[in-house]
């Protein structure tokens, strides 16, 4: 069974630092694309960044490039979305979901349960 | 950078009705290979977000037929068909032709009257 399971909720302070993680599990983790998907409270899907676990090719929508900083670790099958300041605006739940690297596409077939993060002072 | 555009930004229903969400693309979104790289989603409250639809008009897997997709180059609309108190949600358009840049539609709201 595919499954992408995310670590759990986070309360931080602004300036503080996080990285949450995406961990893939039942394919092959380093044939498929992770995405990061934000979702403010109330508001839409925005896309974050890329990155193919296979060669850590990492792409970034340019609203968040320099603001967050995407890896991944292919030997734990688990991907990573990282800051180094926090502000109350990164306040939303951040999804996961996974994208076929081949030249098929079948979309964001598979999607985390989401990480909410919280940040106040 | 592609710009999505969904219409109506909410779209109250009946049971048993059908209803139709618009979905327009600043770019074409048709590969040579004879594709439209364009892809629905719903997020259930309280849920993850969900396929639907990828490749303009496929089905993903267990999706209902009540569920179809349509459209090409720029213009698309998701139809849902005899409309069920479990399809309200949020609904998105997704673009894919740019991969691996992506791009969400702003979201349609669906609600039973």
């Amino acid at each position: 069974e595919v499954q992408l399971v995310q670590s759990g909720a986070e309360v931080k302070k602004p300036g503080e630092s996080l990285k949450i993680s995406c961990k893939g599990s039942g394919y092959s983790f380093t044939k498929y694309w992770i995405t990061w998907v934000r979702q403010m409270p109330g508001k839409g899907l925005e896309w974050m960044g890329i990155i193919f676990p296979g060669d850590s090719d990492t792409r970034y929508s340019p609203s968040f490039q320099g603001q967050v900083a995407i890896s991944a670790d292919k030997s734990i099958s688990t991907a990573y979305l990282q800051w180094s300041s926090l502000t109350a605006s990164d306040t939303a739940i951040y999804y996961c979901a996974r994208l076929y690297g081949g030249s098929s596409w079948s979309g964001l077939d598979y999607w985390g349960q989401g990480t909410p993060l919280t940040v106040s002072s | 950078d592609i710009v999505m555009t969904q219409s109506p930004l909410f779209l109250p229903v009946t049971p048993g009705e059908s209803a139709s969400i618009s979905c327009r693309s600043s770019q074409s979104l048709l590969h040579s290979n004879g594709y439209n790289y364009l892809d629905w989603y719903v997020q259930r409250p309280g849920q993850s977000p969900q396929l639907l639809i990828y490749l303009g008009s496929t089905r993903a897997s267990g999706v209902p037929d009540r569920f179809s997709g349509s459209g090409s180059g720029t213009d698309f609309t998701l139809k849902i068909s005899r409309v069920e108190s479990e399809d309200v949600g949020l609904y998105y358009c997704m673009q894919g032709r740019h991969t691996p840049a992506l791009t969400f539609g702003g979201g349609t709201k669906v609600e039973i009257k």
